[in-house]
């Protein structure tokens, strides 16, 4: 396609079940990002891929939260016995190069809510 | 760890007006500096890119100033128009790595 995407644009789901969020990048670029928007606030970094390596994870708030990239293209963040907590919109972007310039480009979002 | 703050988190301003957001950092050395803009229910999109060696860069109605001194990026719209109306952030990047985002200003712009 010709732009970030991803899916589902929205998620609701109980307390303690799993949930997977997946974001397919725009062609060529070899590099992914996630990130967590909650409302009012600046897109908080999760991950980030270059290929199919997780090059910075750091930004994962606990070990319930896991992302993959197995064939360098779509990406899935995964989320274990979710809690209220985690509700917030969830970013994909990608970027051609991880290079010091590297504009991102963002999907819609996968807006997840935890009741 | 990094920290980085938006002057305010709305602003209000007259059509025809330069609207100015400020960006100000701490505990971080950016190699360059990004803004974007995120209107209501969409992702962010990529406006303007200033390095660390550059004072100031101009697109359109758009000017950003990165003072490496003062840690701080000034953002101006010149000639606001209400389509400018939405939520600007800034964001910071070194080397490689991933980037950082400001919880973004919410700009107004009365027809």
């Amino acid at each position: 396609g010709a732009g970030v995407s991803q899916t589902p644009s929205n998620k609701v789901t109980e307390k303690g079940k799993y949930v997977e969020l997946r974001c397919d990048p725009i062609s060529g670029h070899t590099a992914l990002y996630w990130y967590r928007q909650s409302l009012g606030q600046g897109p908080e970094f999760l991950i980030y891929f270059q290929g199919t390596g997780a090059a910075d994870d750091s930004g994962l708030p606990n070990d319930r939260f896991f992302a993959v990239r197995p064939e360098g293209s779509v990406s899935t963040l995964k989320i274990q016995r979710t809690e209220r907590g985690d509700s917030a919109v969830y970013l994909c972007a990608s970027s051609k190069t991880s290079g010091r310039t590297g504009e991102l480009f963002f999907g819609e979002g996968s807006r997840l809510t935890v009741l | 760890s990094q920290k980085i703050e938006q002057n305010s988190e709305a602003l209000n301003i007259q059509e025809g007006k330069t609207a100015t957001l400020t960006c100000n950092y701490t505990n971080y050395s950016p190699a360059y500096l990004q803004w974007y803009r995120q209107d209501p229910g969409r992702g962010p999109v990529f406006l303007l890119l200033i390095r660390e060696n550059e004072k100031e860069k101009r697109k359109e109605r758009l000017k950003v100033t990165f003072d490496t001194t003062l840690k701080q990026s000034l953002f101006h719209i010149t000639a606001s128009q209400p389509a400018d109306s939405a939520t600007y952030l800034c964001a910071l990047g070194s080397g490689a790595n991933n980037l950082f985002f400001g919880t973004g200003t919410r700009l107004t712009v009365i027809p």
